[in-house]
């Protein structure tokens, strides 16, 4: 079975500020783990993917993740925030057949 | 990558009509798609998976009579929504995962999304 745990259902940071979104799992069986991203009225864009290889893995639009086995954690970041960076994110795990989203977390972003 | 196209993305209906919602994958073939219902501001529910060729199979709770499933192509799959009421109201995604070596690590491939509004 598998789960995903985002905490903080709203971020808000200031423009140039670090973005930092954070994703929890669960899975009995290695996981296949991403990051999606939505706007609104849009469907889903994927960052980023950990699929086994290297445990920091880079996206899209400046985004990175690191995932570690020992905290379970897959957290989200990016250096500077910029407004167009404004959405809905979902983080998600795969281990199997099915994908498993997270509650989500929407980024605010100040001017 | 590869691009999943949803139609149509806006529909407003009376209430007591059906309506039918198309998920096409445009550059490869995808034996499986997936249907998710999302509320405002919540995150996405998986509704049924669909399976090319073979019945549709729905998550615990979703009426199979309600939201009718057809996976006739490897590039098309249907939600047809029947005898709909303002309850049905929202925001409806399929995805795709497609049976290419590039998939198969459970990425999936999302259509833009079909804002469903039952009068």
């Amino acid at each position: 079975a598998q789960s995903v745990t985002q905490l903080g259902s709203h971020v808000s940071v200031s423009e140039g500020a670090l973005v930092l979104l954070r994703c929890n799992y669960s899975s009995s069986v290695p996981p296949y783990l991403f990051w999606y991203v939505q706007y609104p009225n849009q469907g889903l864009q994927l960052l980023l993917k950990y699929t086994s290889a290297a445990t920091l893995v880079k996206g899209i639009n400046g985004f990175e993740a690191e995932f570690k086995k020992s905290e379970t954690s897959f957290h989200l970041t990016k250096p500077s925030a910029h407004m167009s960076d404004a959405a809905e994110y979902f983080c998600a795990v795969s281990g199997g057949f099915k994908t498993i989203f997270g509650a989500g977390t929407r980024l605010f972003v100040k001017a | 990558g590869a691009v999943v196209s949803q139609h149509p993305s806006w529909v407003i209906c009376k209430s007591g009509t059906s309506v039918k919602i198309e998920c096409r994958s445009l550059d490869f073939q995808a034996t499986t798609m997936f249907w998710y219902r999302q509320f405002p501001k919540q995150s996405l529910m998986l509704m049924a998976t669909s399976n090319e060729g073979s019945k549709a199979t729905y998550e615990q709770g979703v009426e199979k009579d309600k939201f009718l499933i057809n996976h006739a192509s490897l590039t098309l799959s249907t939600l047809t929504v029947t005898s709909a009421h303002p309850e049905d109201s929202s925001f409806y995604i399929c995805s795709a995962r497609g049976d290419s070596g590039r998939t198969n690590t459970g990425e999936l491939f999302f259509g833009e999304g079909s804002r469903l509004t039952v009068l």
